[in-house]
């Protein structure tokens, strides 16, 4: 079945970096756009970024744009979220989603956990 | 930009009684881009409908969507126990490409 595994999330000072990533299983990862998706505690749910399904084409939201950065790796079939710059307000729970149909993010990994903290 | 605004904030009901949430866009946006997620504590959203009014795999028809233009609404016919969770609706702009979600509707027990 479709698997999504994020990992590297902790706790980073605020100015520093942090990369996240995520392993794809049960599906063709080199076609199929793939998201990040992100909920400060006890807050809704913010769309991050997105990588096209033939990689060609990357979105930020503009409250992540020119500090984070969207990548993949499809031999290894793993999508990655570089961030610099962080700040207090990037603390979130990370979710890794796959896009269907240009619109859906079905299904979402179990997230990882980034706490922005001096 | 399109916003997103999900009503009540929180709704207060019993088992086996139906519950309605809106979800209302600032601006008309296409029924095909209109999803609802459910989110319940400790969890990862999961898909339940989209094109405002299809089920996704798996999800009970007591779950139903309805709407266009700038008002959706999501419907569960009869609450069960597993049903009290967070909502949230979500639509996706394509110029530029932006997928944007509604501060979202806690469906409790009253």
């Amino acid at each position: 079945q479709v698997q999504l595994v994020e990992s590297g999330g902790g706790v980073v000072q605020p100015g520093r970096s942090l990369r996240l990533s995520c392993a794809a299983s049960g599906f063709t990862f080199y076609n199929t756009g793939m998201h990040w998706v992100r909920q400060a505690p006890g807050k809704g749910l913010e769309w991050v970024a997105v990588m096209w399904y033939d990689g060609s084409q990357k979105y930020y939201a503009d409250s992540v744009k020119g500090r984070f950065t969207i990548s993949r790796d499809t031999s290894k079939n793993t999508l990655d979220l570089q961030m610099n710059s962080l700040r207090a307000e990037d603390t979130a729970v990370y979710y890794c989603v796959r896009d269907r149909n240009g619109g859906l993010f079905d299904p979402w990994g179990q997230g990882t956990l980034v706490i922005v903290s001096s | 930009e399109v916003v997103l605004t999900q009503s009540p904030g929180t709704l207060s009901l019993s088992p086996g009684e139906r519950a309605t949430l809106s979800c209302r866009a600032s601006q008309t946006i296409s029924s095909n881009y209109l999803v609802w997620y459910q989110q319940k504590p400790g969890q990862a959203p999961r898909l339940l409908i989209y094109g405002a009014s299809s089920r996704a795999t798996g999800i009970p028809d007591r779950f139903s969507g309805s709407g266009s233009g700038t008002d959706f609404t999501l419907t569960i016919s009869r609450l069960e126990p597993e049903d009290f969770a967070v909502y949230y609706c979500q639509q996706y702009g394509s110029s530029p490409p932006k997928w944007t979600f509604g501060q979202g509707t806690t469906v409790e027990i009253k």
